[in-house]
């Protein structure tokens, strides 16, 4: 069935280095595409989103970059801190009256 | 209020009991959404409230599962004759009522069925 999937369940960087974090995605109707952080113990947290007319989007330090063509997403993190160390997961939404549906999750761990 | 609040935080029951869950959105969302994810997993979707649309429940996994929203609102998640596999950490989230608006969540449920 359609669903959204992480190419690496671990991600070690270094501090002070760049960050990506992959997902691919098989639903072509999905239209929008969000990136959430989720820190042990704690509900996920919205970090960036994307809708499918675009192709990159840039927030404080992340950006998310689309690629419809290959289905694919990522999440680029700049100068990553100890303090991103957490769980990513991206999710997808389809048009009309659907829920999101979520990945499996990246864990990113920050070595200082 | 400022976000999703989620009662209780934590939950301990026996086998056999019924548990609820309750999930108030964040004010003027009129989208609601329940999640489950157990330790370690990703987020399985559960259940879909949309202003007074029918909910889509095909993510419940048992008829033991069951939610209602009264008054568009305050959201409660029950399950029956609990059992050991049903400890997760259950989640709420809202949004704005049109479809690709962001969904906040909650902080959770944990809930552990002994």
């Amino acid at each position: 069935g359609e669903s959204v999937g992480l190419h690496l369940p671990t991600l070690s960087v270094q501090e002070g280095d760049n960050s990506i974090i992959n997902c691919a995605y098989s639903n072509s109707a999905s239209d929008y595409f969000i990136w959430y952080k989720q820190e042990s113990g704690k509900g996920p947290q919205f970090i960036i989103d994307i809708r499918s007319n675009m192709d990159k989007r840039q927030g404080q330090r992340v950006t998310v970059l689309l690629n419809k063509t290959v289905k694919h997403l990522s999440l680029q993190i700049a100068a990553t801190q100890p303090g991103d160390s957490a769980v990513y997961f991206c999710a997808e939404n389809s048009p009309g009256n659907t829920p999101l549906v979520f990945g499996k999750g990246t864990r990113l761990s920050v070595i200082a | 209020g400022a976000g999703v609040s989620q009662s209780p935080s934590n939950k301990v029951t026996e086998k056999g009991k019924d548990v609820e869950l309750r999930c108030d959105p964040i004010s003027g969302h009129t989208a609601l959404y329940w999640y489950r994810q157990s330790l370690g997993q990703g987020l399985e979707f559960l259940i879909y409230f949309q202003g007074n649309s029918a909910p889509d429940k095909s993510g419940l996994p048992s008829d033991r599962f069951s939610a209602e929203r009264t008054g568009g609102s305050v959201s409660t998640l029950t399950i029956q004759r609990t059992q050991q596999e049903d400890s997760a950490v259950y989640l709420c989230a809202s949004s704005w009522p049109h479809q690709g608006n962001t969904i906040y969540f909650g902080e959770g449920s944990w809930l552990t069925v002994v």
